[in-house]
């Protein structure tokens, strides 16, 4: 069975870096066509993608972040870490893990956690 | 980077109506390449629909998705209860992944 687990802070003030990690279990970040990312939506409104890491460890960004963000992963660990530099209000939002299989479902999100929220505030 | 919208914003139907949605992309869009995904209030994104007619696993076929280049359509056949919630569609291409607003398929 396939999980994922976000976890981080809960609140963060602005102009703070922002360290989230996701643990997964059932599949392995160093198997070809594995890939995890993040993605995340604010209160009330749509999905934005923000970053992914592949069984290869390229990296790809969302051009619109990209300078903020920076994507790794430990494989022994099973786990991806996401940090986002500079927290403003406007990044309030759930901040989700997803597993892209390109195997299993080319490059949708087939697996996601369960979400984790983070408030940006003073 | 390519812009994904999705019409109408807001679908009002009954149980067993049929459901169709759509999602119109800035530019083409490989078809191997659009997913849709159904979330409900509180609860993470669930892969409906990949590679633009492909349901994941799990997903009753009741959902079907159809469309190439830069048209797209989520349909589902006979609403039941439990399919009220918002779908997104989502695209690959040029190594960045995008998202549509969302339409929200409501109780009438």
């Amino acid at each position: 069975q396939v999980t994922l687990r976000e976890s981080g802070p809960a609140l963060v003030k602005p102009t703070q870096t922002l360290t989230l990690t996701c643990t997964f279990s059932g599949f392995s970040l160093s198997t070809s066509g594995m890939c995890v990312s993040w993605i995340r939506q604010p209160p009330g409104k749509a999905l934005e993608w923000l970053a992914l890491i592949d069984w290869d460890d390229d990296k790809y960004y969302s051009t619109s972040l990209k300078t903020r963000l920076t994507i790794s992963k430990d494989t022994s660990k099973n786990q991806v870490v996401l940090t986002m530099t500079n927290m403003d209000p406007v990044d309030t939002a759930t901040y989700y893990c997803a597993r892209t299989s390109i195997a299993a479902a080319l490059n949708a999100f087939d697996i996601w956690g369960q979400g984790t929220m983070v408030t940006v505030s003073s | 980077e390519i812009v994904l919208t999705q019409s109408p914003g807001t679908l009002s139907l009954s149980p067993g109506e049929r459901a169709t949605l759509s999602c119109r992309a800035s530019q083409s869009v490989s078809s191997s390449y659009l997913a849709w995904y159904q979330q409900k209030p509180g609860q993470a994104p669930r892969l409906l629909i990949y590679g633009a007619s492909s349901r994941a696993t799990g997903i009753p076929d009741r959902f079907s998705g159809s469309g190439s280049g830069t048209d797209f359509t989520l349909t589902i056949s006979r609403l039941e209860p439990e399919d009220f919630a918002v779908y997104y569609c989502q695209q690959y291409g040029s190594s960045a992944w995008t998202f549509g607003q969302g339409t929200k398929v409501e109780i009438k």
